[in-house]
């Protein structure tokens, strides 16, 4: 049971160049999302799912696009990377009885 | 904007030594979770404590709710060197479903 796998674990781009980070998820959860991890700041929702073709903002969305075709995959993607975003990125899942987040183990992003 | 806040940031202690960490919310909430990262890690969840729950324990952990301080503390026994980590509490997010915001965390230093 490998529960919520992130890939890249690390990544480096170039101001404007674009990126996917992949999340899945094998737990069968309903709920699953993205967060920001900067320095001080906690982790700050970026979007959220609640189920295959559901999606929606959270508190910072602005910068990144994501979709739910599947239960089991979540993707993040940045269409035009700017410094700013360079952050760890953690992908969650939850059950929608329980409010629990399974957190994966991260995907470090260096924006130059 | 960031619903709970801990403190201290960073707490520095001997094993065998107890641990007290808080944390501060702003508005009602239904729950509190507390979660704990190693360095480079991802996050785990550690307990759950609900509105009219006054006091929760799991092995070393207790933790309390106190919601006319808008207040919660989480209490680590009997520290030991694996505890050196930082921990979070997180309260759901307003109509995001199960999503959570978290604070800026307590670093725990637990010396040998």
């Amino acid at each position: 049971n490998a529960g919520v796998t992130q890939t890249p674990k690390f990544q480096v781009l170039k101001t404007g160049q674009s990126m996917t980070l992949q999340c899945a998820q094998d737990m069968n959860h309903e709920y699953m999302s993205w967060y920001r991890q900067d320095p001080g700041m906690g982790l700050r929702l970026i979007h959220y799912s609640v189920g295959a073709g559901i999606t929606d903002q959270g508190e910072v969305p602005n910068g990144y696009n994501v979709s739910r075709s599947t239960t089991e995959d979540f993707p993040l993607r940045l269409l035009s990377a700017a410094p700013s975003q360079t952050s760890v990125y953690f992908c969650a899942s939850s059950r929608l009885e329980s409010g629990e987040l399974f957190f994966g183990e991260g995907s470090r992003l260096t924006v130059l | 904007s960031q619903q709970g806040e801990e403190d201290p940031q960073a707490l520095s202690i001997q094993e065998g030594e107890n641990a007290t960490m808080n944390c501060s919310y702003k508005t009602s909430i239904n729950n509190l979770q507390w979660y704990r990262q190693n360095s480079g890690r991802g996050l785990v969840h550690l307990i759950l404590i609900r509105s009219n729950e006054r006091e929760k324990h799991s092995g070393r952990l207790r933790v309390t709710l106190d919601t006319s301080k808008k207040s919660s503390s989480l209490l680590i026994t009997a520290s030991r060197a694996a505890d050196t980590a930082s921990y979070f509490c997180a309260t759901p997010l307003y109509n995001a479903g199960n999503m959570l915001t978290f604070g800026g965390g307590t670093r725990l230093m637990v010396k040998p």
